[in-house]
């Protein structure tokens, strides 16, 4: 059974800081990983997503992949308030049948401070 | 491009009862999941339409269940309701790999 995992926080940053939200997943043949954005009481949004080792930047936001230490992460740069959320890694398994399902963790909670 | 449409947003159903919610895709995506989250277990899979076909089912009992239609649309069923299926449904919609998810139907079950 694949597992994902995270620290629940709260992460709490300054604003304008950078936040740094991890995660480690068991399932060495994984490949690809999402990170999503949820606001209380909303939908997760995907954010990030990445496929190979090393990183991926996009705006303030850089998800970082090391294989090796099955090991995610998601660097916000120049945090703000808005970015305060509930941020969840998935990964995908694949299943029997030639479907897959996302496996979550339990997500970080990130408070930006003014 | 229009996003994925869940409806209704919100739900309250007695014990017992059943309750039908529906999920319509990106346009032009096969596969539509389901997934429950609840403050106390998270993100927990249903289950995994594919044209019509239903592919994957997580460990939830009988009473859940869903459908899809051929224009992808789909709709998951819960049958005699109980407490605990208080939660936010949330549908997924995946074209290659990525999955975006619609805004939920939160389900109060009195």
């Amino acid at each position: 059974q694949k597992e994902v995992e995270q620290n629940s926080g709260p992460l709490s940053v300054p604003e304008g800081a950078i936040a740094s939200l991890n995660c480690t997943y068991s399932d060495r043949g994984s490949q690809s990983f999402f990170w999503y954005r949820q606001y209380s009481g909303k939908s997760p949004e995907l954010i990030m997503s990445i496929y190979s080792n090393g990183d991926k930047e996009d705006g303030r936001f850089t998800a970082q992949l090391n294989k090796a230490s099955q090991y995610v992460s998601l660097l916000i740069r120049d945090s703000q308030p808005s970015d305060s959320a509930t941020y969840l890694c998935a990964a995908p398994d694949i299943l029997t049948g030639g479907g897959n399902k996302l496996t979550f963790g339990t997500g970080t909670q990130l408070k930006v401070e003014l | 491009k229009a996003g994925v449409t869940q409806t209704p947003r919100y739900l309250i159903k007695t014990r017992g009862q059943q309750v039908t919610l529906s999920c319509s895709p990106i346009s032009g995506h096969r596969s539509v999941s389901w997934y429950q989250q609840t403050p106390g277990q998270g993100l927990q899979f249903l289950f995994e339409y594919f044209s019509e076909t239903q592919r994957n089912k997580g460990n939830f009992p009988g009473r859940f269940s869903g459908r899809q239609f051929s224009n992808s649309r789909s709709e998951m069923n819960v049958s005699t309701l109980e407490l605990g299926d208080s939660a936010l449904y949330l549908c997924a919609s995946r074209g290659l790999a990525e999955a975006f998810f619609g805004q939920g139907t939160r389900l109060t079950v009195v």
